[in-house]
């Protein structure tokens, strides 16, 4: 079956600095791709939809300059949260669809991140 | 996109069947009922999808009225491995549309 994956799956920064987190299609090519944020016990938000080769779209309230995102090819996006602050900590996870136009959607492990 | 509202929590004894229902009365004529399971600290994991009647795999069973203003998942003689949040989605179907996830149900199987 269709397999996303994430990486890190945890990291740990000092407020300031800036982390990157990879989201991969392992067999199969991704269009779009999806990022997600989760604090504890709540549901997941949506960011952003990142499409192959074009900027991304966030939602509403999202940062765009401090959430970078890139969908450099069509196995790969990256999310890079810029000069991160403690609030920034939690579990942030990437989804893919296919580009044989099935509905469902796979969902990578997610990143846990903490900011100190 | 169409709102789902499910109720917040469940609670079973092992081996009854479960059954969740989601509400969604704005559903559009192009959109597909979803399901999708999370346990902590894991993305979520598709369960189940449908468009109208009833839809069964190995893990689930989805039953869609014919108004399709609400659906609900069946667990089959749950365990205690189905501790999990359980969430409802509908969406159009097309390639660059976002799943929009609600608060979901959160499920406690009891021995």
């Amino acid at each position: 079956g269709a397999v996303v994956s994430q990486h890190p799956s945890w990291v740990i920064c000092k407020s300031g600095t800036s982390v990157k987190i990879e989201c991969r299609s392992l067999d199969f090519q991704a269009t779009t791709m999806f990022w997600y944020r989760q604090f504890p016990k709540q549901s997941l938000m949506l960011m952003a939809t990142s499409n192959e080769g074009s900027k991304a779209t966030y939602e509403q309230g999202v940062e765009k300059d401090k959430f970078l995102i890139n969908h450099a090819s069509l196995t790969l996006s990256t999310l890079t949260v810029t000069s991160a602050h403690p609030e920034d900590s939690s579990f942030y996870i990437c989804s893919a669809r296919g580009t044989t136009g099935t509905y469902e959607q796979y969902f990578g492990p997610g990143t846990r991140l903490t900011v100190t | 996109l169409a709102k789902t509202t499910q109720p917040i929590s469940m609670d079973s004894y092992e081996g009854q069947e479960v059954n969740i229902t989601c509400s969604h009365n704005n559903i559009a004529t192009n959109d597909y009922i979803t399901w999708y399971q999370q346990f902590p600290s894991q993305g979520p994991r598709f369960i189940i999808q449908g468009y109208k009647t009833k839809v069964t795999n190995e893990v689930a069973s989805l039953f869609i009225p014919a108004d399709r203003k609400s659906s609900t998942l069946s667990l089959p003689r749950v365990s205690l491995s189905d501790t999990a949040v359980y969430y409802c989605l509908v969406g159009d179907g097309r390639g660059n549309t976002p799943l929009v996830f609600g608060k979901g149900t959160r499920l406690s199987v009891i021995a």
